[in-house]
């Protein structure tokens, strides 16, 4: 058990609809990670949080947005779904905004598997 | 865009044998790490080498860093049925305040008792 939890497991949805999908991180960590995972494109960085305040953009469509709210846990937020939206969403934390400042890792969740039908 | 490039995508061996793994970049990294991922579950560290040239080893894992920072490998040596995974490298780059951990899309390894 990482200590990252992340809800739901599974979802499964309709082509057009939106979901949000939730992220607490590990006691005591303040940065927040999202990842899109398939098979096609591995996982792909799609944004990261640090103490509330976004730190990096990776390849987050527009139609995906996300949070870190004041108690530290993350939502990312998918809209007008598309059948290629499906994959596996991993949350990561982190203590700091960069791994090397503590020598730490990022911890991961076991991940939302979404599927768009 | 920062890639990096894992090789063998797929690798199939049998228990017992050696195998290594390779993960190369064009871009700097100020640190490489090596996850293991199974199904299910999200990437595990195994390591984080930071130094040009730098070797740690775990157990029957070896990974190296490469001088410019920009490649590494993964060695595992008497490979066993439990080392199955998908074995993902991940680079760290920071410029300013944008940082961001870059991952390749991994090599699905394999070992055949």
């Amino acid at each position: 058990d990482s200590g990252v939890t992340q809800t739901p497991k599974h979802l499964i949805t309709a082509t057009g609809q939106r979901v949000t999908l939730r992220c607490s991180p590990r006691s005591g960590d303040l940065s927040v990670y999202w990842y899109q995972q398939s098979l096609d494109q591995g996982l792909q960085f799609l944004i990261h949080y640090y103490n509330g305040e976004e730190r990096a953009k990776g390849n987050i469509l527009e139609r995906f947005s996300a949070q870190q709210f004041p108690d530290l846990h993350s939502e990312l937020n998918l809209s007008s779904l598309e059948l290629g939206d499906s994959a596996l969403y991993f949350c990561a934390s982190s203590v700091e905004w960069a791994l090397t400042l503590t020598n730490t890792e990022a911890f991961f969740g076991q991940g939302t598997r979404l599927t768009v039908v | 865009t920062q890639l990096l490039e894992q090789s063998p995508q797929f690798l199939s061996i049998q228990e017992g044998e050696n195998l290594t793994v390779y993960c190369n970049s064009s871009s700097v990294f100020s640190s490489l790490q090596w996850y293991r991922q199974e199904p299910g579950e999200g990437p595990v560290l195994l390591v984080t080498v930071v130094t040009g040239g730098e070797v740690k080893k775990l157990k029957r894992l070896t990974f190296q860093f490469g001088d410019a920072r920009k490649d590494s490998s993964l060695h595992i040596t008497a490979a066993q049925p439990g080392d199955t995974g998908l074995y993902l490298c991940a680079g760290e780059s920071s410029g300013g305040s944008n940082y961001k951990l870059t991952f390749g899309k991994g090599t699905l390894l394999t070992v055949n008792p």
